[in-house]
């Protein structure tokens, strides 16, 4: 199984600022996902991270309010750019497990709150 | 657009009865359909898939039917305890594809 960790585990923001959220894996994996989870609503799909390529965003979510890198096999960053209260949100970071093919570990996430 | 429901968005039960969880799709095929359990401050874990041409699946005290002639998956925890208490999640995708997940169903068991 892998293990994953996301840095920070909570955070209090100012609006206008940005975040950088971290999430490392024990292990080396292909693709790595991100997540938004808002309060009472569904996780939802930001983008998905493929080591030495740009990430591939869903709809509704663009590179420039949630730039993402993927700089080797086991880490990447999401940041939040020019966050607004609407942003306080979850975020959280998985990977696929190899074990069964389309399904997921998930990271712990990171919970955010815009002032 | 796709759209999942799950019946409720809690569920309280005393302990050793089973619980039942629902999850209806609409304007969707998925080849599998997933469960996961969140537990406050974490990220959802897996707990069992089910393909488009399988009726039913267990583990342990958990079973999930299929049915897509219904769109409708069924979740049952039986003889379920305290330590069952979480919010389970509904998520649904083709080979290859994002899962789309619904809201959960946050299970209270009392003892």
């Amino acid at each position: 199984s892998a293990v994953i960790s996301q840095k920070p585990s909570r955070d209090i923001c100012q609006r206008g600022t940005s975040l950088t959220i971290q999430c490392q894996v024990d292990s080396q994996v292909t693709m790595m996902f991100w997540y938004r989870q808002q309060p009472g609503q569904s996780l939802t799909l930001i983008a998905t991270a493929n080591q030495g390529s740009e990430a591939t965003y869903e709809s509704g979510f663009v590179i420039d309010k949630f730039p993402i890198s993927r700089p080797n096999l086991t880490f990447s960053t999401l940041t939040v750019s020019n966050m607004s209260p609407e942003d306080s949100s979850i975020y959280l970071c998985s990977v696929d497990r190899v074990q069964l093919v389309d399904t997921q570990y998930f990271g712990p996430g990171t919970r955010l709150t815009v002032l | 657009s796709q759209k999942i429901e799950q019946n409720s968005e809690a569920l309280n039960i005393q302990e050793g009865k089973t619980a039942t969880l629902t999850c209806n799709y609409t304007n969707y095929s998925p080849a599998y359909l997933q469960w996961y359990r969140q537990d406050p401050g974490r990220g959802p874990v897996f707990l069992l898939l089910i393909r488009e041409n399988e009726k039913e699946k267990r583990k342990e005290r958990l079973k999930v039917t299929f049915d897509t002639t219904l769109k409708q998956s069924l979740f049952h925890i039986t003889a379920s305890q305290p330590a069952d208490s979480a919010t389970y999640l509904c998520a649904l995708n083709q080979a290859g594809t994002a899962l789309i997940f619904g809201k959960g169903t946050t299970l209270s068991v009392s003892s």
